[in-house]
């Protein structure tokens, strides 16, 4: 079975610096991988997914991700961290057969934004 | 607008009370799922449909059941069986979940 561990249960970073979420999974195929973004008492919103080609990934309000097979990673980067960024991610990890999948989430990381 | 609708946001129920949360969509998705969020939990799949009048239990379905009987629509009730039902649900749906999920913005459930 599937599983993913975000090692990073909160992460405080200052307006304006850079920033990486952390994201291992474990799956015994190729993966399909997604970060999602979540505020509070809300549902959560996709950020971008991985399939296959093009390991770097482009997703919304200038985020990207990496995918990097040999240490089944998927780590989120932003350059510059806004104050509206303060939320939970959520890395995840698609597995299934005929052509169906779901989703298995990671425990979340709170990030933090100070002024 | 395409989109999930998940109500009340809000619920209270008395324990050993069943309750029903509605969830519907929009979008002409096939597959429909049901997670529960608790925290530090992340969140945790409770039973998902792939096809009207089909559906399979997910990680933790002791306690809950669904039905599919349209496309549009995959409500899951809380039975009393639930050991410890209050947390938050969020409903999703998906063309086939390898493209991602849409999430409905979810229901607050507080058994008392």
């Amino acid at each position: 079975a599937q599983s993913v561990t975000q090692p990073d249960i909160h992460i405080t970073v200052s307006e304006g610096a850079s920033l990486e979420l952390r994201c291992n999974y474990s799956y015994g195929a190729t993966p399909y991988l997604f970060w999602y973004v979540q505020s509070p008492g809300q549902g959560l919103q996709l950020l971008l997914k991985y399939f296959s080609g093009d390991t770097l990934v482009q997703g919304i309000k200038g985020f990207e991700a990496e995918f990097k097979r040999s240490q089944s990673s998927f780590n989120l980067r932003k350059p510059s961290v806004h104050w509206s960024d303060a939320a939970e991610y959520f890395c995840a990890v698609g597995a299934g057969n005929s052509g169906y999948s779901t989703l298995t989430f990671g425990k979340g990381t709170m990030l933090l934004v100070s002024p | 607008d395409g989109g999930i609708t998940q109500s009340p946001k809000y619920l209270f129920r008395k324990e050993g009370q069943n309750v029903t949360l509605s969830c519907e969509q929009n979008l002409n998705h096939d597959a429909m799922y049901w997670y529960r969020q608790d925290p530090g939990q992340g969140l945790r799949l409770i039973y998902y449909s792939q096809i009207v009048n089909d559906f399979q239990k997910g990680d933790i379905a002791e306690g809950y059941s669904v039905s599919r009987e349209k496309k549009e629509s995959f409500p899951l009730t809380v039975t009393s069986a639930q050991k410890n039902p209050t947390a938050f649900y969020l409903c999703a749906s998906s063309i086939t979940g390898m493209d991602g999920y849409t999430f409905g913005s979810g229901t607050r459930l507080t058994v008392v």
